[in-house]
């Protein structure tokens, strides 16, 4: 089946500094990739859409200054948490669509992000 | 308002019996998805069953079948002869549209917990 991998999977960090993950489809392409943070024991909120060759889409409420996503090939998103706080300590997870129509999204295994 | 409600934030059930996860969503579109995810507690997500808003027959996947109540605008998820390994979060989801760009809202899911 179709692999969505995330890098890191954790990272530990000190407040003030940038972090960036990275979501790969491994075995298909994606235009769109998405990008959901949840808090523990929440749900996952939509971030944003990232667009492959164009601007993300941000969901309402979500700072694109803070949260930089960059969607530079059919086979990778980057999200770049800018200038770090502990309220952004959260579990990052993107997923990506495979086919036109596909009943599924794949989920990345997720990154879970520590800031102190 | 919200799209997805998921009323039961945790359930206990007994080993091999069956148990229904409820959920309701809210949508004026013709054209949507209906996902049910479940989270264990590594966090990946693991997609378990969906139903297209033109699908007349319930989904069916092994153990896991879709009660698909259009007029209601339910979409229960039945787990039958349930395992410990069902012990986990379950999140029912929706897209509007049929695409692979078109975005997943989450409700705010079911914590189930398998009793031996």
């Amino acid at each position: 089946g179709a692999v969505v991998s995330q890098h890191p999977s954790r990272v530990i960090c000190k407040s003030g500094t940038s972090v960036k993950i990275e979501c790969r489809s491994l075995d298909f392409q994606a235009t769109t990739m998405f990008w959901y943070r949840q808090f523990p024991k929440q749900s996952l909120m939509l971030m944003a859409t990232s667009n492959e060759g164009s601007k993300a889409t941000y969901e309402q409420g979500v700072e694109k200054d803070k949260f930089l996503i960059n969607h530079a090939s059919l086979t990778l998103s980057t999200l770049t948490v800018t200038s770090a706080h502990p309220e952004d300590s959260s579990f990052y997870i993107c997923s990506a669509g495979r086919l036109a129509g596909a009943e599924t999204q794949y989920f990345g295994p997720g990154t879970r992000l520590l800031v102190l | 308002a919200q799209k997805i409600t998921q009323t039961q934030p945790g359930m206990f059930v007994q080993e091999k019996e069956a148990v229904t996860l409820d959920c309701t969503y809210d949508t004026s579109d013709q054209s949507y998805g209906l996902f049910w995810y479940k989270q264990p507690s590594s966090g990946e997500m693991i997609f378990l069953i969906y139903q297209g808003s033109y699908d007349e027959q319930n989904a069916t996947e092994g153990r896991y079948s879709l009660n698909f109540q259009k007029a209601r605008k339910s979409a229960n998820l039945v787990i039958s002869a349930s395992q410990l390994g069902d012990s986990a979060m379950y999140f029912c989801a929706m897209r509007e549209g049929w695409g692979r760009d078109d975005k997943i809202i989450f409700g705010k899911g079911t914590r189930l917990h398998i009793l031996p």
